[in-house]
């Protein structure tokens, strides 16, 4: 079974670029989250994805979106890049049930510049 | 807000030493407590826990959860160069969705443990 498919793997911007990150899940998963990994605030809930729906959503700024496809494949963008979004993004997958674990992704790393 | 603390941050063994990780937890609606190895990717998953006093086993880890004193330990018996990494400690929660219904797609990580074993 195959596992969870972040692309791409490594990116650079700059300041007030925006950025789309793509994720696949584990074949039948119906959730998706992501998170921001930075070694100052270690890893941080962006938000869930269930049946193409936000169902969750994290603190942080609305220049951080997500949607979610009928394939359960999910997107997250970023607009108006700053320096501090620099971080390891990844997404994990699950039933979305709560009772099987998160499966992650090995992340996208995203360099601003 | 929810927390999860880790302890200790960091870990020097040698080969062959036990090692015990401590995880303590305030969250609302608690839901379940995992337990990742993160090497240089992704986070890899190793325990799930929704149930106090019962002990997980697989191979030389083994996790327990004390769901009245909000705590969990992961230990390691018999540690290998190979166990080197940093060991997340996560908990799930169950919460009222952004578009109702019920979310369980959130975790909440503690730090990290960074865990370096010495030949």
């Amino acid at each position: 079974k195959a596992g969870v498919t972040q692309t791409p793997r490594y990116l650079i911007k700059t300041r007030g670029q925006q950025v789309t990150l793509s994720c696949s899940p584990i074949s039948g998963h119906r959730s998706v989250s992501w998170y921001q990994q930075t070694p100052g605030q270690g890893l941080q809930f962006l938000f869930e994805y269930f049946s193409e729906t936000q169902r969750n959503k994290g603190n942080f700024p609305g220049r951080f979106s997500g949607r979610q496809f009928s394939n359960s494949r999910s997107e997250m963008n970023v607009s108006t890049l700053e320096l501090g979004d620099s971080a390891l993004y990844l997404c994990a997958s699950s039933s979305g049930r709560g009772d099987q674990p998160q499966h992650f992704g090995d992340g996208t790393r995203l360099s601003i510049l | 807000e929810d927390k999860v603390v880790q302890s200790p941050l960091s870990l020097v063994v040698h080969e062959g030493d036990t090692v015990t990780l401590n995880c303590s937890y305030e969250v609302t609606n608690f839901r379940s407590l995992l337990w990742y190895k993160q090497e240089k990717k992704a986070p890899t998953f190793l325990f799930m826990l929704t149930s106090s006093g019962i002990e997980k086993k697989s191979g030389r880890l083994s996790s327990i959860l004390d769901k009245k004193e909000l705590f969990s330990i992961l230990n390691i018996t018999a540690t290998q160069t190979g166990d080197s990494a940093v060991y997340l400690c996560a908990v799930a929660t169950r919460d009222s969705g952004s578009s109702g219904g019920t979310s369980y797609g959130k975790l909440t990580f503690g730090q990290g443990t960074i865990l370096t074993v010495h030949p």
